[in-house]
């Protein structure tokens, strides 16, 4: 079964500093995707970032960033320029790819991000 | 994006009675629409895969008499906390499945008294 680890459950970062979060996932199949979801304090899951593992290239989003090793199985997620916004859970997921839209998503345990002003 | 609309937002009811949450994919056919749980400071617990027409499938661990989940048509799924105890309390969070991504409903905070 395809497992997703989050190691820090915890993080802090200083306004405008630039931070990254962890994540390694354990998986037999070659081809899936992984995301990066956000949940501010309304609990609105919210999508940050895909990345589909058959893309050598690093998803971009603004100031969101992957550092996606597939060897390694590590998906990070770089914030720049932190924003008080930014303050958060953090989700790492993981999705096989399917026709028929029924596979579920692999959740690590999530991260709290803390911005200081 | 999509968007995913749950109602309600929050929900206080009396232990014993039964509660319905709905889920509803504004502009998109959903399919397969999925029910989490989540405890405070927790990550998501996927609870079932509702699937359009059929069954829908349980995880483990999850009582399908308690948790009555229709999936009647493309736009909505519904999730039944039947004969509702303090223990069931928790947020609910339903999730519809688009080409790659997953897009989420508000949630519904479930307080059981």
């Amino acid at each position: 079964a395809q497992t997703v680890t989050q190691s820090q459950p915890e993080m802090s970062v200083q306004e405008a500093e630039t931070v990254t979060l962890s994540c390694t996932y354990d998986t037999s199949e070659s081809d899936y995707y992984l995301f990066w979801y956000k949940q501010p304090p309304s609990r609105q899951m919210i999508l940050v970032i895909r990345q589909e593992a058959y893309k050598q290239q690093n998803a971009t989003e603004n100031r969101f960033s992957v550092n996606f090793q597939k060897a390694a199985k590590s998906f990070s997620l770089k914030i720049s320029d932190s924003q008080l916004g930014d303050a958060a859970m953090y989700f790492c997921a993981y999705r096989r790819p399917t026709q028929g839209g029924s596979e579920k998503l692999v959740f690590g345990k999530g991260m709290k991000l803390t911005v200081n002003p | 994006g999509a968007v995913v609309s749950q109602h309600p937002s929050w929900v206080i009811c009396k232990s014993g009675t039964s509660v319905k949450i709905e889920c509803r994919s504004l502009d998109f056919q959903a399919t397969t629409m999925f029910w989490y749980r989540q405890f405070p400071k927790q990550s998501l617990m996927l609870m079932a895969t509702s699937n359009e027409g059929s069954k829908a499938t349980y995880e483990q661990g999850v009582e399908k008499d308690k948790f009555l989940i229709n999936h009647a048509s493309l736009t909505l799924s519904t999730l039944t906390v039947t004969s509702a105890h303090p223990e069931d309390s928790s947020f609910y969070i339903c999730s519809c499945r688009g080409f790659t991504e997953a897009f989420f409903g508000q949630g519904t905070r479930l307080t059981v008294v």
